[in-house]
């Protein structure tokens, strides 16, 4: 059974701080990663999507994944109350058919 | 352009109607897919078509019947749905059918009575 899991929160940060997202998956053949961020009653927003070890940063946004850990999270820097939303951690096993596995979500509340 | 768009955006159906939801890319993707999502639940996958070809059926009940007529347009055909069935429905497409980056549609919200 492939999982993927995160903690449903919320998490609460005040604004200007960093949110930290966090998200592992159960299959060390997991090939590609991404971050969507959903508002409530709107579908999902892509984010981020990372493939290799490492960092990747777009603006306030920095994903991280580390695949001996089976670990991939989002930071977000300067957090805005635009940015309160649902985060969902979506994996790629890399089977056939492009089939992406969601975690929960984290509910991520930025207060001003 | 990013862009997926669903028609029409609510929903509202009997059981015993028929009615279809419709999705349109002009990406020139050649992957895309039905979700379906209930309140406070992540996405879960109903259909994949990959190059116009149905490659993956989750486990779906016949009520919902999907079609791809060309590369750019997929239909999900409904028919004799239940209550429970009452959702968000989402619609995505990706480049390919091999780990690309999936872009959703703003989605229709499904009212089964």
């Amino acid at each position: 059974q492939k999982e993927v899991e995160q903690n449903s929160g919320p998490l609460s940060v005040p604004e200007g701080a960093i949110a930290s997202l966090n998200c592992t998956y159960s299959d060390r053949g997991s090939q590609s990663f991404f971050w969507y961020r959903q508002y409530s009653g709107k579908s999902p927003e892509l984010i981020m999507s990372i493939y290799s070890n490492g960092d990747k940063e777009d603006g306030r946004f920095t994903a991280q994944l580390n695949k001996a850990s089976q670990y991939v999270s989002l930071l977000i820097r300067d957090s805005q109350p635009s940015d309160s939303a649902t985060y969902l951690c979506a994996v790629n096993w890399g089977n056939a058919g492009n089939m992406l596995t969601f975690g929960g979500g984290t509910r991520l509340m930025v207060k001003p | 352009d990013t862009e997926v768009t669903q028609t029409p955006k609510h929903l509202v159906m009997g059981m015993t109607n028929k009615k279809s939801l419709k999705c349109e890319q002009h990406m020139g993707h050649r992957a895309m897919y039905w979700y379906k999502q209930k309140a406070k639940k992540p996405p879960e996958l109903m259909f994949v078509y990959s190059y116009e070809k149905l490659s993956i059926n989750e486990s779906v009940p016949s009520r919902f019947s999907p079609e791809c007529p060309n590369s750019s347009l997929l239909n999900l055909h409904l028919h004799a749905l239940q209550p429970e069935d009452s959702a968000l429905y989402l619609c995505a497409s990706s480049p390919g059918p091999g780990g690309e980056t999936q872009y959703f549609g703003p989605g229709t919200r499904l009212l089964v009575l």
